[in-house]
């Protein structure tokens, strides 16, 4: 079944403690995106990747590291977590560059932070 | 990317047609339009998308005015699954291909 694995779907943690939170795909796709929502704000583009090893900033970067070795694999870093980065993480994905295809979005994952 | 005007919230009674109006006045040559639709906090489900023409699959039915400045999204025979808000987005010439989200519409299908 094509589709988009978040984990850990939901975890609470403590300003400052390092966390990662993982996203793999298994449709092959070049493009991969992480975004956050949060109430009355939508989602917004954190960070995206074209392709392994090429990855760039969004809208709302900051505090956030990412990185892509692996085509499957895009993992979404927080190095010292704040209580600001509450919030509901989706990672998505699809093929290439083309603006005609669609995004296949994981299931989620909240995140707390204390 | 074009910014979409859409309802806040919109009524449908189970089994009927639900018709969901988005405006993207202006939206340009090259850009798609997208539908996704978000049932409680779950992930973004994609639902349909077009150009120009009107599109029809499995889900629903897109129409798209001819000059493309708004689109309606029909879902032919609505069900209390299909209670989730439904976001309308115009997709293209950032470079980014990112999803640029509104607040969509709120969708509650009655019984």
């Amino acid at each position: 079944e094509a589709q988009v694995t978040q984990n850990p779907r939901y975890l609470i943690t403590v300003t400052g403690k390092k966390l990662t939170v993982t996203c793999s795909q298994n449709m092959n796709h070049e493009y991969m995106s992480w975004y956050r929502q949060d109430p009355g704000l939508g989602l917004r583009q954190i960070y995206y990747s074209m392709n392994v090893e090429v990855t760039d900033k969004g809208d709302v970067p900051e505090g956030y590291k990412v990185s892509r070795k692996e085509k499957r694999n895009f993992p979404l870093i927080l190095e010292s977590p704040s209580p600001n980065q509450t919030s509901l993480y989706f990672c998505a994905s699809s093929f290439g560059d083309s603006m005609n295809t669609e995004a296949f979005f994981g299931q989620g994952t909240r995140l707390t932070v204390v | 990317d074009a910014k979409t005007t859409q309802p806040t919230s919109m009524d449908c009674a189970e089994g009927r047609a639900a018709n969901l109006p988005c405006n993207h006045s202006t939206i340009s040559g090259n850009e798609y339009v997208y539908w996704y639709r978000q049932i409680h906090s779950q992930g973004p489900q994609y639902i349909i998308h077009g150009l120009k023409n009107n599109e029809t699959n499995e889900m629903a039915s897109l129409i798209i005015t001819e000059d493309r400045k708004s689109s309606t999204l029909i879902l032919p025979h609505a069900t209390l699954r299909d209670t989730a808000v439904y976001y309308c987005i115009v997709r293209g010439s950032s470079g980014t291909y990112k999803y640029i989200f509104g607040t969509g519409t709120r969708l509650k299908v009655l019984a």
